[in-house]
């Protein structure tokens, strides 16, 4: 089974602090995703990974940041947090090589409140 | 804009009451669909998936979806739920067969089954 594993199910922060999420992926997969669940709003991905070093944005990239220096893992930064920044942060990876490459598999998800 | 649209926000059965879960999306061409399950303090997980070929795709744990091109849908069915069928469903659709960046999610339904 694929495994996509994130470090912090809960985390309080401060309003201005710098925040690290971080994601490990033990299935060799090309992409990692970083995504932002809100109620009645669904899934927003916020920044994309197709290989090491390499980034795009996604829908919501303001106040965020990533950082991929291995395949295996895939790293959030929300640079100085705001209360607005407030949710669940969904952590994804796919395997990126066919049709079926674009099933994307989860973490258990961070719950992150800014105070 | 592509989009996805889930019209239950909150669907409401008993135990043993048929389900069915609307989606649909609005890309003319080729598409990947996706239902993905998450149980109360779970991580998303894959229900089911259809890239081509039949377009009745079974799914984990009873549950089937219907592909209609014709109508751009993609609706979820169970014939008889149980309790530990409770969670939030999320349609994705995958335009075009392109990079799994572009999937989009729905906002979601959430499925409260009574005992």
């Amino acid at each position: 089974d694929v495994k996509v594993t994130q470090s912090s199910r809960y985390l309080v922060k401060r309003t201005g602090e710098k925040v690290f999420l971080e994601c490990v992926q033990d299935m060799d997969h090309e992409n990692m995703f970083w995504y932002r669940q809100d109620p009645g709003l669904g899934l927003r991905l916020i920044y994309f990974s197709y290989d090491v070093k390499m980034k795009e944005k996604g829908d919501i990239p303001e106040g965020y940041s990533v950082s991929r220096e291995k395949k295996e893992r895939f790293s959030l930064i929300l640079e100085s947090a705001s209360t607005n920044q407030t949710s669940m942060y969904l952590c994804a990876s796919s395997p990126g090589q066919g049709a079926s490459g674009n099933t994307i598999y989860f973490g258990e998800g961070s719950w992150l409140t800014v105070v | 804009a592509q989009s996805v649209s889930q019209h239950n926000h909150h669907v409401i059965l008993s135990e043993a009451a048929s389900l069915e879960l609307g989606c649909n999306y609005s890309y003319g061409g080729t598409v990947n669909l996706f239902w993905y399950v998450q149980y109360p303090g779970q991580h998303l997980q894959l229900l089911l998936k259809y890239f081509s070929g039949d377009p009745l795709v079974k799914g984990i744990k009873g549950f089937e979806a219907e592909f209609i091109k014709s109508k751009f849908s993609f609706n979820l069915r169970k014939p008889s739920v149980q309790w530990s069928d409770t969670a939030e469903y999320f349609c994705a659709v995958n335009p075009g067969y392109s990079s799994a960046s572009k999937i989009i999610f729905g906002s979601g339904t959430r499925l409260s089954i009574r005992p």
